[in-house]
This record gives C-alpha cells, structure tokens and sequence, in this order.
C-alpha cells in the first residue's frame, strides 16, 4: 500500500527549530516529485517546499532561507527542517507525493 | 506569483444533481510540454487532502468518473456528474506551472 505517514510536529517556542519526518512506503521517495504543503488553523491549503527527483529544490518566499527539503533514500523519508520559526508558521504539515498520497498531517505549533 | 480564483465559494447541491467548480489563474497554465498544469483536490472534514484530477483532466487512482476536469489556459473546470453525500468537504484546484505553486481559496460542497 503507498501511504505517507508524518511526524515531528509539537509546540516551539518562536525562533526555534523542528524537524518534520514523512515516511513512505509502497513507492521510492527519491523517484517522486515530493512536496510539503500547510493548512493554518480554519485556513486554505499553503504550498510551502518540493523536491524533484533530480533533487532541485525550490521554496515559498514566506519560508526561504528559514525552511530546508530534503531526503534520505536508505531511509525512504522526506524531510523538512524548520528554523527560526515564527508564529504565523502554524499550521498542519502535509507531505505528499506529486500523484498522492497525501500523509495525515502533523500540527506545528509556534507559540510562546 | 499566479493568483487562483475558484467560484462559487460554496455551493449546496441536491443528491443525484450535477455540481461544477469553476478554477481561474492569473496566467496561462500551459507547459511547454503541452499540458495545462492543474490539479483538483478534495479535503473531506477532518481529513487530509485527496488528489482528485492531475494535468487539468486525469483522474487520479481510485477517483470515481463521476469527477471531470476540464479547461485550458486560465480557466478550468471541475464537474460532477451526480453528487453523492460522501462528497462534501472542501475542493480546491492548484497551479503546478510555476514555483510557488499555489492554491485557489477553496470552494465548500454542502449536501441540500
């Protein structure tokens, strides 16, 4: 089965640092178009980072130079490190594959 | 950045009606390749976001072909032919032409 499973989230403290993990399995992580898209709370859908398979990567201007895609292929798993982190980046994470699925979310809180 | 319009908002629709969701970007979506580089999401209540329809026509894996997509250019359609009830929630489309990718603000299905 392709599923997508996140995690990482929790509660930060403004300028702090997280990392969200996004675990696949079914498909090769490394062989997609993988994104990471938010959803504020009672909000719309915000694209923020992908990777292509050729490995370019590219960002929303809200989070470029605080936010870093990557991947790790021994371990089939997305990543997105988050730095500096302001209140306004709440919201639940998605990782997805360009095709899906979509993963379940994990919720990033920033607060003090 | 290309700007994404959906219309209506929100719509209520009588089970067994058609229903249609109308997608507007601020540029041309069409690639070099030939395609129109569109995608339709649905997010059910409580859930993550489902890829319903890639490159403005292909349903994705398992989506029933009571969903359509169609258009080119700027302006782009969703339709369904027969709405059930298990279709309410959230529908949006996505530009993928340019980075960033962005999302309409969203268009809310309710069943009459």
């Amino acid at each position: 089965e392709v599923q997508l499973v996140e995690s990482g989230g929790g509660l930060v403290q403004p300028g702090g640092s997280l990392r969200l993990s996004c675990a696949a399995s079914g498909f090769t992580v490394s062989n997609n178009y993988m994104k990471w898209v938010r959803q504020a709370p009672g909000k719309g859908l915000e694209w923020v980072s992908l990777i292509y398979s050729g490995g370019s990567t590219y960002y929303a201007d809200s989070v470029k130079g605080r936010f870093t895609i990557s991947r790790d292929s021994s371990k089939n798993t997305l990543f997105l490190q988050m730095n500096t982190l302001k209140t306004e980046d709440t919201a639940v994470y998605y990782c997805a594959r360009d095709v899906g699925p979509w993963g379940q979310g994990t919720l990033v809180t920033v607060s003090s | 950045d290309i700007v994404m319009t959906q219309s209506p908002l929100s719509l209520s629709v009588t089970p067994g009606e058609p229903a249609s969701i109308s997608c507007r970007s601020s540029q041309s979506l069409l690639h070099s390749g030939g395609y129109n580089s569109l995608e339709w999401f649905l997010q059910k209540p409580g859930q993550s976001p489902l890829l319903l329809i890639h490159l403005t026509s292909n349903r994705a894996s398992g989506v029933p072909d009571r969903f359509s997509g169609s258009g080119s250019g700027t302006d782009f359609t969703l339709k369904i032919n027969r709405v059930e009830a298990e279709d309410v929630g959230v529908y949006y489309c996505m530009q993928g032409l340019q980075t960033p990718h962005t999302f309409g603000q969203g268009t809310k299905l309710e069943i009459k």
